[in-house]
C-alpha cells in the first residue's frame, strides 16, 4: 500500500501552459506539504496545509496555487509555467505538530516537471 | 537563522569500508528535531531517523549509526561495512516549528555517497 502517492510521476510541458500535480496520503495524517527540489538537489518547502488550512507559504510566486479538498489530498496547480519551474516536486505528510513535538514527514515519490 | 551544513558534497568508498557523513546545524531554538533522509538513484526520499534535541543518546540500526552532539551542533551518520545499495544522496534536515500545527524541514545540500564494488 502506497503511503503518499503523487500523479503524474513525469510531466513534460511547454512554457506558458498550466498544469496540476495531485497528492494523496493514506496515513491518516492531518498535515501535508509541498517541497521543490531543484537541479542541484536542493530541497525547499513551498507550502504546508493542516486539515485543509494553509499554514506555510514560503515566498512562492503566486502562479503556484495549492488546494486541499480534504486532509488526505493536497494538489498543486501551476499557471503560466516558466523554464525555471523545471524541478522535482515532492509532496509529504505528517501527524499534526503540537506542543513542540515535531513529527516525521513522509514523502511521496516526486513529480519530475520539465518545462520546454 | 536556522541552517544545516553538509560540507561533504561527494564521497566515494569501496564496498565494506565504513563511511561517516557529517551534518552541522544552526538554530536558536531549545527544542528542535533532526532527521536523515536517503534519496537513492530512483529518486524517492526515504526517512531514516528522527532525533529530538533532548535525546543525545547515540542510535544504532543495523549497519547504520548516528552520533548526536549538541556541544558541537553535529548529527553525524555512519554506515558500517558499506554496500553498493547504500549509494544514494543523503540529506540531513532540521525541523523548525513554524507555529500552529505544522513544522518545516530545513535541508542540507546533501552528500552523494558512491559505493564501488
Amino acid at each position: 500500500d502506497t503511503a503518499v502517492s503523487q500523479t503524474p510521476k513525469y510531466l513534460v510541458t511547454q512554457m506558458g501552459n498550466d498544469k496540476s500535480i495531485k497528492c494523496e496520503q493514506n496515513l491518516g495524517h492531518d498535515t501535508m506539504y509541498w517541497y521543490k527540489q531543484d537541479s542541484k538537489k536542493f530541497l525547499k518547502i513551498m507550502f504546508s496545509y493542516n486539515n485543509k488550512e494553509l499554514i506555510i507559504n514560503e515566498t512562492v510566486p503566486n502562479r503556484f496555487s495549492p488546494k486541499s479538498p480534504d486532509k488526505a489530498h493536497l494538489n498543486l496547480h501551476i499557471n503560466s509555467l516558466e523554464l525555471g519551474d523545471s524541478a522535482v516536486y515532492f509532496c509529504a505528510s505528517s501527524q499534526v505538530t503540537w506542543g513542540g513535538v515535531q513529527e516525521t514527514q513522509y514523502f511521496g515519490p516526486g513529480t519530475r516537471l520539465l518545462v520546454l | 537563522a536556522q541552517k544545516v551544513t553538509q560540507a561533504q558534497t561527494e564521497i566515494s568508498v569501496v564496498e565494506k569500508e565504513d563511511v561517516t557523513l557529517d551534518c552541522v546545524y544552526e538554530t536558536r531554538d531549545t527544542t528542535y528535531y533532526l532527521f536523515w533522509y536517503k534519496q537513492p538513484p530512483s529518486g524517492e526520499l526515504v526517512f531514516l531517523i528522527r532525533r529530538n534535541s533532548f535525546d543525545e543518546q547515540n542510535e544504532i540500526s543495523g549497519r547504520y549509526s548516528w552520533n548526536f552532539q549538541k556541544s558541537t551542533s553535529s548529527f553525524n551518520f555512519t554506515i558500517t561495512a558499506s554496500q553498493v545499495v547504500d549509494s544514494a544522496v543523503y540529506f540531513c534536515a532540521l525541523s523548525a516549528e513554524y507555529g500552529g500545527a505544522t513544522n518545516k524541514l530545513i535541508f542540507g545540500t546533501g552528500t552523494l555517497l558512491a559505493v564501488q564494488p
